[in-house]
């Protein structure tokens, strides 16, 4: 147990749809990143937070959007959603913002788009 | 954008067997990171590597940080079927840059 939490484990929803995936990093954790993980891509950065602000970007899509709370916890917001969003999504959570070294991963959200 | 190149793809070996996998790049990194994945679940932290030249051991795993710094290897010494599952690798370009990942290696072992 890595100590990230991930809620829902599952997701099914239809093309057009928006979700919302929610994440607690480790406790002291101050960063989440999230990723998206697919059989062809593998696994792909979309977005770093540290302490409740956006610290950088990767892939990801104009569809997407991310925020981290007070409390330190994110949520990632897939709009629109299409058949190729169906995937992996994990967050993971270090202690520090800029050396993105130790990361540690929530057991994922399996996204499918029908 | 920075590659990391992971081979190889997938390996079915003997239990019992050591294994040897690496992640080579043309660029410089100063960080690298070994993760396991078993499915359906999260990637796990195995070892990390801060410096060029490193050695470093968890139980049967032990990893090298590479000296040139572009690139890294990953031993594991007389493999058990739970270590079943995919290895990836990660590096760090420098400080505040994120992760790149590589491919994965998909190990299955033969008891």
């Amino acid at each position: 147990d890595s100590g990230v939490t991930q809620t829902p484990k599952h997701l099914i929803t239809a093309t057009g749809q928006r979700v919302t995936l929610r994440c607690s990093p480790r406790s002291g954790d101050l960063s989440v990143y999230w990723y998206q993980q697919s059989l062809d891509q593998g696994l792909q950065f979309l977005i770093q937070y540290y302490n409740g602000e956006e610290r950088a970007k990767g892939n990801i899509l104009e569809r997407f959007s991310a925020q981290q709370f007070p409390d330190l916890h994110s949520e990632l917001n897939l709009s629109s959603l299409e058949l190729g969003d169906s995937a992996l999504y994990f967050c993971a959570s270090s202690v520090d913002g800029g050396t993105f070294y130790e990361q540690y991963f929530g057991p994922g959200t399996r996204l499918t788009v029908t | 954008g920075q590659q990391l190149n992971q081979s190889p793809q997938s390996m079915f070996i003997q239990e019992g067997e050591d294994v040897s996998m690496n992640c080579t790049s043309s660029s410089i990194f100063n960080t690298w990171l070994w993760y396991k994945q078993e499915p359906g679940e999260g990637p796990v932290l195995l070892i990390a590597l801060y410096k060029a030249g490193e050695l470093t051991s968890n139980g049967r795993l032990t990893a090298q940080f590479g000296i040139t710094r572009k690139d890294s290897f990953l031993n594991i010494s007389a493999s058990i079927p739970s270590d079943v599952g995919i290895y990836f690798c990660a590096g760090q370009l420098s400080y505040g840059n994120k992760l790149v990942f590589g491919a994965g290696t998909i190990l299955r072992v033969k008891s």
